[in-house]
């Protein structure tokens, strides 16, 4: 199984709402993501999991708070947003490689409209 | 500070013709690099991986290059097909992947 899952597709939420995106792999991988994509943009990277532990945060706003309660799911809270944070935000997993070739597989995205 | 860039935002090619893609890397050097194709509204998918000691690496109709010299990564994909039409990121991977802009592709039939 080399697929990443990430529930819901869509989400569409006011800006006093709070929600979470949701994101599994089976694939035993170690190292988990979130990456946040604006139209006609690359991903750009917010948090990295490497064995259930934050790894980096990309100075993201605290509106956005990840979760990692095991090592095959993945979630990221959301609280008080604003309409600039409507994007696709993706999830992604790869093994912790110390070569650092970490082929990353993505998962389709959860597509985010913020009112 | 380290950068990614892939310089075309849009290439048109004719099926059956070669598109050939950019990507150039400034102030580091790193060990590989890396392609994704991603699709409207999609993750981005894996291709290929290249390190710095391989001159060139192929799969299938795609071939990937790594010029240390010049700091650039080709990447070809010969007899394209209007299903190659996408758009394709260069990656510079590890604890912190930071992508190039992409390059979107488009074949006409």
């Amino acid at each position: 199984d080399t697929e990443v899952t990430q529930t819901p597709k869509h989400l569409v939420m006011g800006m006093t709402n709070k929600k979470s995106l949701k994101c599994e792999q089976h694939m035993g991988h170690r190292a988990m993501y979130w990456y946040k994509q604006k139209a006609k943009k690359p991903p750009e990277l917010m948090f990295v999991y490497s064995y259930e532990k934050l790894s980096i945060n990309e100075s993201v706003p605290s509106r956005f708070s990840p979760e990692c309660p095991n090592s095959s799911l993945l979630n990221l809270h959301l609280h008080a947003l604003q309409p600039e944070d409507s994007a696709l935000y993706l999830c992604a997993s790869s093994h912790w490689d110390r070569e650092r070739t970490d082929t990353q597989y993505f998962g389709p995205g959860t597509r985010l409209t913020v009112l | 500070s380290q950068k990614i860039e892939q310089n075309s935002e849009a290439l048109n090619i004719q099926e059956g013709k070669t598109a050939t893609l950019t990507c150039n890397y400034t102030n580091y050097s790193p060990a590989y690099l890396q392609w994704y194709r991603q699709d409207p509204g999609r993750g981005p998918v894996f291709l290929l991986l290249i390190r710095e000691n391989e001159k060139e690496k192929r799969k299938e109709r795609l071939k990937v290059t790594f010029d240390t010299t010049l700091k650039q990564s080709l990447f070809h994909i010969t007899a394209s097909q209007p299903a190659d039409s996408a758009t394709y990121l260069c990656a510079r991977g590890g604890f912190k992947t930071i992508f190039g802009a992409g390059t979107r592709l488009f074949v006409k039939a």
